[in-house]
């Protein structure tokens, strides 16, 4: 089983849309956790990190279910321009901090 | 800050032959990360180092790979003999303790 598993998608949805992403991890022991954004043929770039108690930024909200084992995000009032993937990470203390990616969750936004 | 500097950003090679990859981390980074990325597998983690010690190298495909980091400043990935199945995206990543982790722009290494 993968460390950190994502539904790849594709979600196409139109502009305006709110789209939502799940992102399970294995490790309970996982302390850190992270949204990517990945534009095509780009590096991946910290979209968001994720707190206990939830955070938003701007159309962007994070959540994290411990219980459950999975973050999410929720993108609100969808634009073109979000279109990309869309990777979560999670990063473990005991092991070094090791920081372990999902492959990505593809994201298109049409007009 | 220039950011996490790698090169070459493309490299295009003969199967068999040797690729070193080179990294560059952040100033003041204690962790470093090797990652590759294709369509078919996502963004894998091959190596890490703490401190310039690797910590785990489980994800290295085979012995064919090898990584170093001789200081804070600077490591490679080298694969030898190169094989066109090595054909991927290689990024290297820095950060310090459990914060956020920043990418350089890639490898694009192509085996043929």
């Amino acid at each position: 089983r993968k460390e950190v598993e994502q539904d790849p998608g594709p979600f196409n949805v139109p502009e305006g849309a709110t789209v939502a992403f799940n992102c399970t991890y294995s490790n309970s022991a996982s302390q850190s956790f992270f949204w990517y954004r990945q534009d095509c043929r780009k590096e991946p770039k910290l979209l968001m990190s994720v707190y206990s108690s939830g955070n938003e930024d701007g159309r962007f909200t994070a959540q994290l279910n411990r219980a459950s084992q999975y973050i999410s995000l929720l993108i609100r009032d969808s634009k073109l321009s979000d279109s990309a993937t869309y990777l979560c990470a999670a990063s473990l203390m005991e092991y070094g901090n090791k920081l372990v990616f999902g492959a990505g969750t593809i994201l298109r936004v049409k007009s | 800050d220039a950011g996490v500097i790698q090169s070459p950003r493309h490299e295009v090679t003969e199967m068999g032959q040797e690729v070193t990859l080179r990294c560059k981390p952040i100033s003041g980074h204690n962790s470093l990360f090797w990652y590759r990325q294709t369509m078919m597998r996502g963004l894998e983690l091959l190596i890490y180092f703490n401190n310039n010690v690797p910590i785990d190298d489980s994800g290295m495909p085979e012995d064919r790979f090898s990584a170093k980091m001789p200081n804070a400043s600077f490591s490679t990935l080298k694969i030898q003999p190169s094989e066109p199945r090595d054909s991927a995206v290689y990024f290297c990543a820095s950060r310090t303790g459990n914060t956020e982790a920043f990418f350089g722009q890639g490898t694009r290494l192509t085996v043929v």
